[in-house]
């Protein structure tokens, strides 16, 4: 178990610049979900791939966020002109099929929009 | 749509003190429970997880949580607490009926264990 990871750890924008970022689950798993954290909030979900679908999207993501996971591995968050309300800890987690397997979550990415 | 509250948002304790953190889940169907933990600098963990069968469910580093069904309740507690244990607790849910497994967080309780 190599555990999620995620690139970048930090990333700063500017306004209006689009952002992509990765995450690779643990190996195997093959529900992936990606969740955003702000300063003194828990972990809220935005959308979340079993294999290479993405079966669920949250109504609260804006249609700037897309999210693709390709092969069924590695996922991408892209944020299209990004906004200042768009700086936040963006998570990934995975989880194996087994009903009821916990979320492993990776350590995020900060992204700052200035 | 299922929602999780935390009622302490900062818990100062001393070492040795015993802790108990609140978690309310508002929908009465069947769920999943979970505590994660977030150390200083570190990636969400697993702290104890509770799907069915025994109410009372112990995790790693001597913790412990409560399902009481009838106050949709899943608190956190350990007898004595350790400066080591300063970390922010998030309760989750995630509910059967979901196909996603995803988990709904409660907006965490920054605990401080001072020495």
């Amino acid at each position: 178990d190599t555990g999620v990871s995620q690139d970048p750890r930090h990333k700063i924008t500017k306004r209006g610049q689009n952002v992509t970022f990765r995450c690779d689950p643990i190996s195997e798993h093959n529900r992936l979900y990606w969740y955003r954290q702000t300063l003194g909030q828990g972990p809220e979900f935005l959308t979340y791939f079993q294999n290479e679908a993405q079966l669920e999207k949250s109504r609260l993501l804006s249609d700037r966020f897309s999210a693709e996971r390709p092969k069924g591995s590695f996922s991408t968050l892209e944020i299209q002109r990004t906004e200042q309300g768009d700086s936040a800890m963006y998570l990934c987690a995975s989880s194996s099929g087994q009903e009821y397997s916990p979320l492993h979550f990776g350590n995020g990415t900060r992204l700052t929009v200035t | 749509a299922q929602s999780v509250s935390q009622h302490n948002h900062h818990v100062i304790l001393s070492e040795a003190a015993s802790l108990e953190l609140g978690c309310n889940y508002s929908y009465g169907g069947t769920v999943n429970l979970f505590w994660y933990v977030q150390y200083p600098g570190q990636h969400l963990q697993l702290l104890l997880k509770y799907f069915s069968g025994d109410p009372l469910v112990k995790g790693i580093k001597g913790f412990e949580a409560e399902f009481i069904k009838s106050k949709f309740s899943f608190n956190l507690r350990k007898p004595s607490v350790q400066w080591s244990d300063t970390a922010e607790y998030f309760c989750a849910v995630n509910d059967w009926m979901d196909s996603s497994y995803k988990l709904i967080f409660g907006s965490g309780t920054r605990l401080l264990v001072r020495p």
